[in-house]
């Protein structure tokens, strides 16, 4: 089955530092993908969608100049968190729509912990 | 925007019995509902879907409704089992492959 990976799993930073949190696609082409972010407890929140060869578009109340998002390929996205600070702590999931199977795939997740 | 409200936040039932969790949409247009299990630090996990053409659909001992004139949709799990324990997600998409909005997730707890 179509499978995506995050890379890293889990990432640990010092407050002030930028993190990168990688979404690939494994066995097929992803032209979108989706970030979203999940608080303890709480649900996924969509953050933004990521369109390859062009800007990614922002939910509400999401800072486009803090959350660099970059999908560069039909295979990969990027997602940047810049200057983070301990409220960005938080699980960062993606996903891939593949359109054949009418059905979207979640990557593992990547927990990220601010100090 | 499209809005997903889910219901209830908590649910504990005793093995073997059913266990409902309700949906209710906003955006008319929405026309693909998928719902997910999430078990704690992992990947949401489809189990079962429904498009808006369709009332009803069964798969073992999962089942979801959908009314689309009221805009909402429930899952039912029957027998329940300790391995339903999880977290359940609804979710509504207006084009398949677009953006999914999630639903506020069910806590279950299916006690021995």
């Amino acid at each position: 089955g179509a499978v995506v990976s995050q890379h890293p799993s889990w990432v640990i930073c010092k407050s002030g530092t930028s993190v990168k949190i990688e979404c690939r696609s494994l066995d097929f082409q992803a032209t979108t993908m989706f970030w979203y972010r999940q608080f303890p407890k709480q649900s996924l929140m969509l953050m933004a969608t990521s369109n390859e060869g062009s800007k990614a578009t922002y939910e509400q109340g999401v800072e486009k100049d803090k959350f660099l998002i970059n999908h560069a390929s039909l295979t990969l996205s990027t997602l940047t968190v810049t200057s983070a600070h301990p409220e960005d702590s938080s699980f960062y999931i993606c996903s891939a729509p593949q359109f054949s199977r009418n059905e979207q795939f979640f990557g593992p997740g990547t927990r990220l912990t601010v100090l | 925007g499209e809005n997903v409200e889910q219901h209830p936040s908590t649910l504990s039932v005793q093995e073997g019995d059913s266990a409902v969790i309700k949906c209710t949409y906003s955006d008319s247009a929405s026309n693909y509902f998928p719902w997910y299990k999430q078990e704690l630090g992992k990947r949401p996990q489809l189990i079962i879907d429904i498009r808006s053409n369709v009332g009803e659909k069964k798969d073992q001992r999962i089942a979801v409704t959908l009314n689309k004139t009221a805009k909402h949709f429930s899952l039912h799990i029957t027998e329940t089992q300790p391995e339903d324990s999880a977290v359940y997600f609804c979710a509504a998409i207006i084009n398949q492959g677009g953006k999914l909005i999630f639903g506020q997730g069910t806590e279950l707890s299916v006690k021995p």
